[in-house]
């Protein structure tokens, strides 16, 4: 099983509507975040979350909110999708601290949620 | 504030061509850290180096090796004898020390495509 798991793989849905895209994580890290991938503009930060009661915005966060609901579990939300949020997103996860020799800040990713809004 | 540019946006070479991604950087810290990642067409993000800015060698990791020079604010990838498994979408990314490393601000990807 992957250590980062993002639900739902795949969706479609109309202008207008919720839509909650979910991650989980195994790795036991404490830090997790909320990127968006478009085409030409590489992975923006939307949330980020160094744990469970630190909540923060980041480059593009207008349209979007995020929930931590445990050390494992941190949602994004969109409350109310329009077409131009149609975009791949990813949930990544990465360690508290730098250990050498170790992951070292390095951000671990889901699968991605794909995502379009009609 | 920080950015990372990678001006390449689509590099095609024919099998066993040797390519270089190039990556540029800002930052104001003294202490960041560097990334490469790849995104093949299947499209998870792999994991392929990290570079802490006080190590200035340079690494090589069998086909691929890394330069990173901090007088240019570079740190640039090339792949030796490219394959066609090498076709991806390549992205570079920084992040600070203040942050323990993660919060990585990526450039916008290289779409690298070696042809047989």
């Amino acid at each position: 099983d992957a250590d980062v798991t993002q639900t739902p793989r795949n969706r479609i849905t109309k202008t207008g509507k919720r839509i909650m895209l979910e991650c989980s994580q195994t790795k036991g890290h404490d830090r997790m975040y909320w990127y968006r991938q478009d085409p030409g503009l590489g992975l923006r930060l939307i949330y980020y979350s160094f744990d469970v009661k630190d909540i923060n915005k980041g480059e593009i966060s207008d349209g979007y909110s995020v929930s931590r609901q445990a050390q494992a579990k941190f949602s994004l939300s969109l409350e109310s999708a329009i077409p131009n949020q149609t975009a791949l997103y990813f949930c990544a996860t990465s360690d508290r601290y730098i250990r050498t020799g170790g992951s070292a800040g390095e951000l671990f990713f889901g699968e991605g949620s794909r995502l379009t809004v009609l | 504030a920080q950015k990372v540019t990678q001006a390449q946006t689509e590099i095609s070479v024919v099998e066993k061509e040797d390519v270089t991604l190039d990556c540029v950087y800002e930052t104001r810290d003294t202490t960041y850290y560097l990334f490469w990642y790849k995104q093949p067409p299947s499209g998870e993000l792999v994991f392929l180096i990290r570079r802490n800015s006080f190590d200035e060698q340079n690494e090589i990791s069998g086909r691929y090796s890394w330069n990173f020079q901090k007088s240019t604010s570079s740190f640039n990838f090339t792949i030796t004898a490219s394959q066609v498994v090498d076709s991806a979408v390549y992205f570079c990314a920084l992040s600070s020390w203040r942050n323990q490393g993660g919060k990585l601000i990526f450039g916008q990807g290289t779409e690298l495509s070696v042809k047989p």
